[in-house]
């Protein structure tokens, strides 16, 4: 069974305080990981596609990175309006749909 | 500008009525989805359309029905067999399933059935 685990379930930070979030993943092929940005009562916000171990790609402060079994959002010095629920999603190759993680709760304070 | 539309944003329902969320979009997707979001839960698929008049059920498909008449249309309508239906419902499409790129989101609707 395809499963998805985010940690933590929740993260603090000082503004500035760099640190990553994790994606660990059991996939029967992976077709691709996503991952989405998510504001208090908001549709989730696309961020990256990574397809294949040793990708990586950035945006902003945020870069992500994947591996064979995990990916990772690396947030470089972070600000209060970072602060939101991160979602991780995969696709396997025989599925239609994504399966989400239950997200990271990034709390970023000045 | 292209996006999803969802509708209400917000719905009360008492218990024993049905209720059709809306969702539209303009991006000239082929593929949608509906996914329920519970409070500690990852976002759970519910339906999804590869094509019109095409719809398959997705992993907590039980008291929810769809239709897929137009491609720009995929409304959800929550039946009284639902027996939690409060929750935030998401709209999403694609270019096409199975997905190559990213889900489009709407903003959601929030249900609750007092």
């Amino acid at each position: 069974e395809d499963q998805v685990t985010q940690s933590p379930e929740a993260l603090r930070l000082q503004e500035g305080e760099s640190s990553s979030l994790n994606c660990s993943y059991t996939v029967s092929g992976l077709r691709g990981l996503f991952w989405y940005r998510q504001d208090p009562g908001k549709g989730p916000e696309f961020l990256f596609t990574l397809y294949s171990a040793g990708e990586e790609k950035e945006k902003e402060r945020l870069k992500a990175t994947l591996t064979k079994k995990e990916s990772f959002l690396h947030i470089t010095a972070p600000k209060p309006e970072d602060s939101a629920t991160y979602l991780c999603a995969v696709q396997p190759n025989s599925g239609y749909a994504l399966n989400f993680g239950k997200g990271t709760s990034l709390l970023v304070t000045p | 500008d292209g996006g999803i539309t969802q509708s209400p944003k917000y719905l009360f329902r008492k218990e024993g009525q049905n209720v059709t969320l809306s969702c539209e979009q303009n991006l000239n997707h082929d593929a949608m989805y509906w996914y329920r979001q519970d409070p500690g839960q990852g976002l759970r698929l519910i339906y999804y359309s590869q094509i019109v008049n095409d719809f398959q059920k997705g992993d907590i498909a039980e008291g929810y029905s769809v239709s897929r008449e137009k491609k720009e249309s995929f409304p959800l309508t929550v039946t009284s067999a639902q027996k939690n239906p409060t929750a935030f419902y998401l709209c999403a499409s694609s270019r096409r399933a199975p997905p190559t790129g990213e889900l489009f989101f709407g903003e959601g609707s929030r249900l609750t059935v007092l």
